[in-house]
């Protein structure tokens, strides 16, 4: 069974970076594309990027440039870095895996975690 | 982008009831060369991550109940609950694959009557 945990700081400050990692267990990040989507409390969801064990990545134009996403096939985990960070990026983060039938699919997630952008 | 608009925001239904959420898309999600429609559904219940129900516009996902249903083609589409259970108050959204800026409906917000 395919599981996912999110980790990293849930709490950043303004303009800081915000940076989470996924780590895949049960099966190999080598296959498959691996999604970030996010949560705000309260309000719905937005997809924020994805990447491919290749590191080929797609993501969100609203972020700008503001977001990256990296792999490690070894440690079979993958990350997300979000500069600049603003109120508006308090959310729950979840990492979520893109199906079989198509990376826009997602059938397995993380329970997510929340990240508060407070001084 | 692909705006999906869902509706009711909200909706009660009695235990053992039909209900019934729809979802727009602002374009169509068909893509024509295969005849699918790139939309799937989730549920997410409070305190949890969403969980795929529905795939294909109309495929169920394993393990999910038969009286889960999904339908429509193109532009508009319906998430179907035959006969309401307690443990299906959720939050239900719509999501369009077509593109791959993937986006979401706002969600419906599903209680007991």
């Amino acid at each position: 069974q395919v599981q996912l945990q999110e980790s990293g700081p849930g709490l950043v400050k303004p303009s800081e970076a915000l940076s989470l990692t996924c780590i895949v267990s049960g099966g190999s990040i080598s296959s498959h594309y691996w999604s970030w989507i996010r949560q705000p409390p309260g309000k719905g969801l937005e997809w924020l990027g994805y990447i491919y064990y290749t590191g080929s990545t797609n993501y969100n134009p609203s972020l700008k440039s503001r977001v990256t996403m990296s792999v490690d096939t070894s440690k079979n985990q993958f990350s997300l870095n979000l500069s600049s960070a603003t109120a508006a990026d308090t959310a729950v983060y979840y990492c979520a895996r893109g199906a079989d039938w198509n990376p826009g699919g997602f059938d397995y997630w993380g329970q997510g975690t929340l990240v508060t952008v407070s001084s | 982008d692909i705006v999906m608009t869902q509706s009711p925001d909200s909706l009660a239904v009695s235990l053992g009831e039909r209900a019934t959420i729809n979802c727009k898309s602002s374009q169509s999600v068909l893509y024509s060369s295969n005849n699918n429609d790139y939309l799937a559904w989730y549920q997410q219940k409070p305190g949890q991550p969403p969980k795929l129900l529905i795939y294909w516009a109309s495929t169920r996902e394993s393990g999910v109940p038969d009286r889960f249903s999904g339908s429509g083609s193109g532009t508009d589409f319906t998430l179907t609950i035959s006969s309401l259970q307690a443990e299906d108050v959720a939050v239900y959204y719509c999501q369009q694959y077509y593109s791959t800026l993937y986006t979401f409906g706002q969600g419906t917000k599903l209680e007991i009557k």
